[in-house]
């Protein structure tokens, strides 16, 4: 069974601190990687992808990956209320002959004034 | 640029109901995606289309959903008959495939009673 995992939280956070939200994925053998954010009842809305072992930096964002520990991270740096979401982690997987984005249940981040 | 549209933004049917559907992708993505999302979940893949072409379809309950892709452009699934389970939020996404950088349109709430 492919998995993708994440702590649920809630994680709370300060206004102004950085939060970091983890995950961890089974396929070995998986290329690209993103981030969602889903505010309630709302749709996903992808923030990052990553597809290379490293740091990669968007504005406030930084997504890290390290294949050999099957790890990928998301740190939000100087974090504001309106970042309280959900972040969803999804791992393109191999399924048979194709691949498919699995993704993990998400955690719930909550940015205290 | 218009990003993914489906309707209806939400739908109540009584169980034993059929109840369909409709997704338009981004202009020029030939890739699209439905999924389910249940509560505290995230999204499931039910299928993957190429164009016309259901690539990915393992994980669709064909006894009750169906679903197609005409011309390759707009879709629609459609569960017949609904049953309580099938209450969730039916997610349409879009991409160019490859990477399979996805985006997703705002969803159809189906609450089955």
């Amino acid at each position: 069974q492919k998995e993708v995992e994440q702590n649920s939280g809630p994680l709370s956070v300060p206004e102004g601190a950085i939060a970091s939200l983890n995950c961890t994925y089974s396929d070995r053998g998986s290329q690209s990687f993103f981030w969602y954010r889903q505010y309630s009842g709302k749709s996903p809305e992808l923030i990052m992808f990553i597809y290379s072992n490293g740091d990669k930096e968007d504005g406030r964002f930084t997504a890290q990956l390290n294949k050999a520990s099957q790890y990928v991270s998301l740190l939000i740096r100087d974090s504001q209320p309106s970042d309280s979401a959900t972040y969803l982690c999804a791992v393109n997987m191999r399924g048979g002959s194709n691949y498919k984005l699995t993704f993990g249940k998400g955690t719930l981040l909550t940015v205290n004034p | 640029e218009a990003g993914v549209v489906q309707s209806p933004r939400y739908k109540i049917i009584e169980k034993k109901q059929p109840v369909a559907f409709w997704c338009n992708p981004i202009s020029g993505h030939n890739t699209l995606y439905w999924y389910l999302q249940n509560l505290g979940q995230g999204p499931e893949l039910l299928i993957r289309y190429e164009n016309e072409e259901a690539v990915d379809d393992s994980q669709l309950p064909k006894d009750r959903f169906s679903a197609e892709r005409l011309k390759g452009v707009d879709s629609t699934l459609k569960i017949q008959p609904a049953e309580l389970g099938d209450s969730a939020v039916y997610l349409c996404a879009s991409g160019t495939g490859g990477a399979d950088i996805q985006y997703f349109g705002a969803g159809t709430r189906l609450s089955v009673l």
